[in-house]
């Protein structure tokens, strides 16, 4: 079946350091994959997604590629900041219409000024 | 973007009552919506796809007949716990698909239910 894997947290970092957040997959096809973001006492927001290998979604100057001969899809920030603190899920969808989407189990990052 | 809310965002009740919680999608209509359990520092785990104007698919494991979900409008859909436990004390969330959208996926904020 289809799944998520992502690194188990807490990530702990000190502000602009670079971060990393490693997701992988397992999927029949080709599925959209997606980073969500939660951040404390709010709901999941889209944090950048793509559709296709090779694809990089960006958002916030957070990137993403999607590597079909590695079935991942790594989170990356050069300079994380202190409100980049929340959980992040990794979440793949497939793409037939009106399908859920699949999450991972969610990182917490933790940065400190 | 499109904006989901949820109603109550909080709610607090007995053992043995049934607590109703509502989503719904305030910009855009919503064929289908889901709705999703996240336990402490889990994921979230899909309970139900809810399509307007059908009965729901439950996943694997989720009892239908003690969440009732009910999609009755493109803008609406109900999840009704009923005959609550404290094991049913969760973060329950949905989120709705905008067709026109290319079926992009968009997430409530949440219902925090705790049942004593």
């Amino acid at each position: 079946g289809n799944s998520v894997t992502q690194m188990e947290g807490p990530v702990t970092l000190s502000e602009e350091a670079f971060l990393t957040i490693n997701c992988t997959y397992t999927a029949t096809g080709y599925p959209s994959l997606f980073w969500y973001v939660q951040y404390p006492g709010e709901g999941l927001q889209l944090l950048l997604k793509a559709t296709k290998a090779d694809d990089k979604g960006s958002n916030k100057g957070f990137e993403a590629t999607y590597r079909k001969e590695t079935t991942s899809f790594h989170l990356e920030k050069g300079s994380v900041q202190v409100s980049d603190s929340a959980v992040y899920f990794c979440a793949l969808r497939t793409n037939q219409a009106g399908t859920a989407l699949i999450f991972g189990k969610g990182t917490t990052l933790s940065v400190s000024s | 973007g499109a904006v989901v809310s949820q109603h109550p965002s909080r709610v607090i009740c007995k053992s043995g009552t049934s607590v109703k919680i509502e989503c719904r999608s305030l910009d855009f209509q919503a064929t289908t919506m889901f709705w999703y359990r996240q336990f402490p520092k889990q994921s979230l785990m899909l309970m139900a796809t809810s399509n307007e104007g059908s009965k729901a698919t439950y996943e694997q494991g989720v009892e239908k007949d003690k969440f009732l979900i009910n999609h009755a409008s493109l803008t609406l859909s109900t999840l009704t716990v009923t005959s609550a436990h404290p094991e049913d004390s969760s973060f329950y969330i949905c989120s709705a698909h905008d067709r026109d959208r290319a079926y992009e996926q968009y997430f409530g904020p949440g219902t925090r239910l705790t049942v004593t």
